[in-house]
């Protein structure tokens, strides 16, 4: 069964400051990758996702990842982050060719103005 | 609009009752998923279905119960031996194989 890690919990930053958000899996197959974002009050929505290809994906709002195969991460960057990325992010797992979506424990990202 | 639609919104129940969660898509997704959202814990999957008349359990599956008698619908059941039921609720549905989830704004429920 696959699984997920988000090791940083809760993050504290200015804004203008870069960001990098730390996300590993384990599974032993081909995966698609996802980050997901929930601002608060609304839906959770996708943000970018990895399905084949470049390693180096870009999603809405100036946000990208990196899939490092050999290290089993897909961590999320921003280089400038501004006060309305103040929201929880999710990074989430699913074998390629399964149904089965697993999510990690989620990162506060906390963007001071 | 597509979307889905989760109700109720707000639920509160006593212990020992069950109680159930709707869940409605007019995206024609295929797929549609039950996740419990705690704080700290991230998403857990309770419960998932691909097709009509068909689901699998997921990661945290007892204690629920669900039916996917038509695309559309995918309720959850938390039933009385659902040890911690207070929590948030969230559906969500994607295409086959394409497994971008599409979620609804979810159903707290709170047991009293």
């Amino acid at each position: 069964a696959q699984s997920v890690s988000q090791h940083n919990h809760h993050v504290i930053l200015s804004e203008a400051a870069s960001l990098e958000l730390g996300c590993n899996y384990s599974y032993g197959g081909t995966v698609n990758l996802f980050w997901y974002v929930q601002y608060p009050g609304q839906h959770l929505q996708l943000l970018l996702k990895y399905f084949s290809g470049d390693p180096l994906v870009k999603g809405i709002k100036g946000f990208e990842a990196e899939f490092i195969k050999s290290k089993f991460s897909f961590n999320l960057r921003k280089p400038s982050v501004q006060w309305s990325d103040t929201a929880e992010y999710f990074c989430a797992v699913n074998p390629q060719g399964y149904q089965k979506v697993t999510f990690g424990t989620g990162t506060k990202l906390q963007v001071i103005p | 609009d597509g979307g889905i639609t989760q109700s109720p919104k707000y639920l509160f129940r006593k212990e020992g009752q069950n109680v159930t969660l709707s869940c409605e898509q007019n995206l024609n997704h295929d797929a549609m998923y039950w996740y419990r959202q705690d704080p700290g814990q991230g998403l857990r999957l309770i419960y998932y279905s691909q097709i009509v008349n068909d689901f699998q359990k997921g990661d945290i599956a007892e204690g629920y119960s669900v039916s996917r008698e038509k695309k559309e619908s995918f309720p959850l059941t938390v039933t009385s031996a659902q040890k911690n039921p207070t929590a948030f609720y969230l559906c969500a549905s994607s295409t086959a194989g394409a497994n971008v989830l599409t979620f609804g704004a979810g159903s707290r429920l709170t047991v009293l």
